[in-house]
């Protein structure tokens, strides 16, 4: 148990519809970021939020978006969905962005787009 | 850029076999290693970690030395177990960076 739990645990969507996808981070951790992890592939960086800020982003487009609130809860936002979107979400919170070598890792949320 | 390369699997292994992973980098610095391990159905949970050359980093059997000079963390275990059946994910972070490179994984089965 880490403490970062994420909401939904699956969900199922159409083809360019939106979704919000949620993460509580562990108390008292300020820095959240999000990773996509496709079947059979590793997890790949979406964007980190550090203090409500955007801090670094990967290789995804911007119908890709995320927010963090002031009790450093995590949202990430995906526009006009399409079937390669299918995959495992994950959220991984620290104490700090200095310190995310010590990251905890939520348990993900299964997207499949059809 | 930075990423991870690690063998490719499924690995089948009878319980109490001797278990290597193979995993090698690219980065520019000196980045810190990780293995992960991911149980079916579950999000990635920290299996050991090396921050600088020559480490070892060990958890629960499993073990791992950071290389420089072969850019390497390979992952072992003497003798693995039914539970131990999982995806096993290598990663490095830069020391100055803020993000985590995965290889694709690697599946292990363990059977009786």
């Amino acid at each position: 148990e880490t403490g970062v739990t994420q909401s939904p645990t699956h969900l199922i969507k159409t083809r360019g519809q939106q979704v919000t996808l949620r993460c509580s981070s562990q108390s008292g951790h300020n820095t959240v970021s999000w990773y996509q992890q496709a079947l059979g592939q590793g997890p790949q960086f979406i964007f980190q939020y550090y203090r409500e800020e955007e801090n670094g982003r990967g290789n995804f487009p911007p119908r890709f978006s995320g927010l963090q609130f002031p009790n450093y809860s995590s949202e990430l936002n995906v526009n006009a969905l399409e079937l390669d979107d299918s995959a495992l979400y994950l959220c991984a919170s620290s104490l700090d962005k200095g310190r995310f070598m010590e990251a905890f890792f939520g348990q993900g949320t299964r997207l499949t787009v059809v | 850029g930075d990423s991870v390369t690690q063998m490719e699997g499924p690995v089948t292994l009878s319980e109490e076999a001797f278990l290597t992973i193979n995993c090698t980098y690219t980065a520019t610095g000196y980045p810190s290693l990780f293995w992960y391990v991911q149980y079916p159905g579950e999000g990635l949970q920290l299996l050991l970690k090396a921050t600088k050359a020559d480490d070892k980093g060990s958890n629960k059997g499993f073990e791992a030395t950071y290389r420089k000079e072969t850019t390497s963390f390979h992952l072992e275990k003497g003798s693995v177990q039914v539970s131990d059946s999982a995806v096993y994910f290598c990663a490095l972070m830069a020391n100055t960076g803020n993000q985590f490179y995965f290889g694709t994984g690697t599946s292990l089965t363990v059977i009786p």
